[in-house]
């Protein structure tokens, strides 16, 4: 059992699109992160949900919108996608709210917006 | 701004060979992770090493802290074809809330 899986894998866009991301997590875990790895490998925090409430709201462009329907889900919704949106986008869980506890990754979705 | 950093950014050695990672972070922490990313994957946990602790040991992994110099190092012994990835150091601590903060990593690359 995939235990934080991520869909879609792949995504091809144009510019302007709208696109949504879907993270589940099957390890029990309060607290779920996205995050934004660029084509350099650096990985930025973008925003956390514990619980259901927002708890991490990074400086993102209010372009992009997480929504946790129940503590085992968290989506991301990202409006008018532009070209410095591509990257791959991760989902995580945590078992522990704060000050970094062990992170479990989903296998990422790499967006390309052209 | 990333707090760890890795160094170097890439590495390539002979199967066998140890392999020596290094990560300086800017502020205090209450611990400190190493991940692995294979190409393509999701990162993976590899060992947490917590503020009070100096060295800690997992198989073929050692990882050693030093807070004073704010920096970790991260060695594999005996590396493997299989090690070939991307290593990033993470910190967790109380500048910067509910966050783990990643570095930029370190690209092994393990020949056979």
């Amino acid at each position: 059992d995939t235990a934080v899986s991520q869909t879609p894998k792949y995504l091809v866009t144009q510019m302007g699109n709208d696109k949504s991301i879907k993270c589940e997590q099957n390890l029990g875990h309060d607290t779920m992160y996205w995050y934004k790895q660029d084509s350099k490998k650096f990985l930025k925090i973008m925003f956390s949900y514990n619980n259901k409430e927002l708890i991490i709201n990074e400086t993102v462009p209010n372009r992009f919108s997480p929504k946790s329907p129940d503590k085992a889900h968290l989506n991301l919704h990202i409006n008018s996608l532009e070209l410095g949106d591509s990257a791959v986008y991760f989902c995580a869980s945590s078992p522990q709210r704060g000050f970094g506890g062990e992170l479990f990754f989903g296998e990422g979705s790499r967006l390309t917006v052209l | 701004s990333q707090q760890g950093e890795e160094d170097p950014q890439a590495l390539s050695i002979q199967e066998g060979e140890n392999a020596t990672m290094n990560c300086s972070y800017k502020t205090s922490i209450n611990n400190l992770q190493w991940y692995r990313q294979n190409s393509g994957r999701g990162l993976v946990h590899l060992i947490l090493i917590r503020s009070n602790e100096r060295e800690k040991h997992s198989g073929r992994l050692r990882v050693t802290l030093d807070t004073s110099k704010k920096s970790s190092s991260l060695l594999i012994t005996a590396s493997r074809a299989a090690d070939t990835a991307s290593y990033f150091c993470a910190t967790g601590g109380n500048t910067g809330g509910f966050k783990t903060i990643f570095g930029a990593g370190t690209r092994l690359f393990v020949k056979a």
